[in-house]
């Protein structure tokens, strides 16, 4: 099955900096990439995603970019804010028509430092 | 309506007890799923509905029974659980008609089995 690494576990960044989580995935099969953002005691949300034919997406502060070739995909948060403060959670997925199996990876607790 | 509502918020079993968790989406979407979150972990699939069907069953133990009665409705049946099956059950739904779209996740049952 798909197996998800994601780096670091623990992230701290001063307010105003940037912000990277980096995550790879194994099966090359794999091409729908979300990224979930969770606060304590919330529900996971989803803050962007990314589909395999495309390399690059951004929405304001978030930017996601996929390497297909190295099968991995990164999260870039700039001008970071108090409330960016949460857990990150890549994933992967090959959903087939009527289906949607997420793997997540293992998560990054992000800290903000007003 | 893009709101997945799960019941109840928190759930107390014995281990002999028999329980039930609810969740309730009208956004359409033809497929939902159940995770099982252990605290400062990521979720983990358990089960996936596709038209009201079982199409996925992650080799949960049974149990653990879902029951999707209806398009709108998805039921996780509890018996005899374990202490080690304490943890926050979250609902997901998400539409099939395209290929790999968001998965929107409810607010979760936090299950504590004594």
């Amino acid at each position: 099955g798909e197996n998800v690494e994601q780096h670091p576990s623990t992230l701290s960044v001063q307010e105003g900096d940037s912000a990277v989580i980096k995550c790879t995935y194994s099966d090359s099969a794999s091409n729908y990439f979300p990224w979930y953002k969770q606060e304590l005691g919330k529900r996971p949300q989803l803050i962007i995603d990314i589909r395999s034919n495309v390399g690059e997406k951004k929405d304001q502060r978030i930017a996601v970019t996929l390497n297909k070739t190295a099968k991995h995909f990164s999260l870039h948060i700039t001008e970071t804010q108090p409330e960016d403060s949460a857990v990150y959670f890549c994933a992967a997925s090959k959903g087939d028509f009527g289906n949607e199996k997420l793997t997540f990876g293992t998560g990054t607790r992000l800290t903000i430092i007003p | 309506d893009t709101e997945v509502t799960q019941t109840p918020k928190h759930l107390v079993m014995g281990m002999t007890n028999k329980k039930s968790l609810k969740c309730e989406q009208h956004m359409g979407h033809r497929a939902m799923y159940w995770y099982k979150q252990k605290a400062k972990k990521p979720p983990e699939l358990m089960f996936v509905y596709s038209y009201e069907k079982l199409s996925i069953n992650e080799s949960v133990p049974s149990r653990f029974s879902p029951e999707c009665p209806n398009s709108s409705l998805l039921n996780l049946h509890l018996h005899a659980l374990q202490p080690e099956d304490s943890a926050l059950y979250l609902c997901a739904s998400s539409q099939v008609e395209q290929f790999n779209t968001e998965a929107f996740f409810g607010q979760g049952t936090r299950l504590t089995v004594v």
